[in-house]
């Protein structure tokens, strides 16, 4: 079975504060994904990496950044928290290609941001 | 623009009241579209991906079906633990490989 995990399922941080959140998957799949999850405006992407070292921006990457610098591992950023950033963050993992390209969602970590 | 909506937003179902959630697309080129299940606090988990107009995928209790412009997601008999919001998204061409644009989900309650 194909297991993404992320490293907190609940995280509360200060306004200002750097935030890591972190992501691995163990079924050596290239890409990876982190999506913000809010009521009403459903999984929107925020950044994807197809490679080591590669990275693309999503639909909202504004105040996030990425690594990723191991095969398996994805890391999102928050340089600077804001209330705004306060979310359900979700980590996913897949193969680039038809037919196996569907992606794999770890369990979510809530952010609250005070 | 590509964009997903789903309906209804929320579906209330006694046990074993068959019916169907509708996932419309505009998406420029569909290369895939992908049906799942969320339950509360937790991740997505992956139910089906369809690929051609025509194409069906079954699993116990659920049955995805795909036409040139909508998908639908038929729920047989449903018992209480099919209680979940269902996702779907699609993945359309021009992109990059594998970007997902997400409906919103429906959420369905079925009562015992």
């Amino acid at each position: 079975d194909v297991k993404v995990t992320q490293s907190s399922r609940y995280l509360v941080k200060r306004t200002g504060e750097k935030v890591f959140l972190e992501c691995v998957q163990d079924m050596d799949h290239e890409n990876m994904f982190w999506y913000r999850q809010d009521p009403g405006l459903g999984l929107r992407l925020i950044y994807f990496s197809y490679d080591v070292k590669m990275k693309e921006k999503g639909d909202i990457p504004e105040g996030y950044s990425v690594s990723r610098e191991k095969k398996e591992r994805f890391s999102l950023i928050l340089e600077s928290a804001s209330t705004n950033q306060t979310s359900m963050y979700l980590c996913a993992s897949s193969y680039p290609r038809e037919p196996y390209n569907e992606q794999f969602f770890g369990p979510g970590t809530r952010l609250t941001v005070l | 623009e590509d964009q997903v909506t789903q309906s209804p937003e929320a579906l209330r179902l006694q046990e074993g009241e068959s019916s169907s959630l509708n996932c419309s697309y505009t998406v420029s080129g569909l290369r895939g579209l992908f049906w799942y299940r969320q339950d509360p606090g937790k991740g997505p988990e992956f139910l089906f991906t369809l690929y051609s107009a025509g194409e069906e995928k079954e699993k116990e209790r659920l049955k995805a079906t795909l036409t040139k412009k909508e998908s639908f997601l038929h729920i047989t008999a449903p018992k209480p633990e099919d209680s979940a919001t269902y996702l779907c998204a699609g993945n359309p061409y021009g992109g990059a490989t594998n970007k997902l644009i997400f409906g919103t989900g429906t959420l369905l309650a079925v009562q015992p």
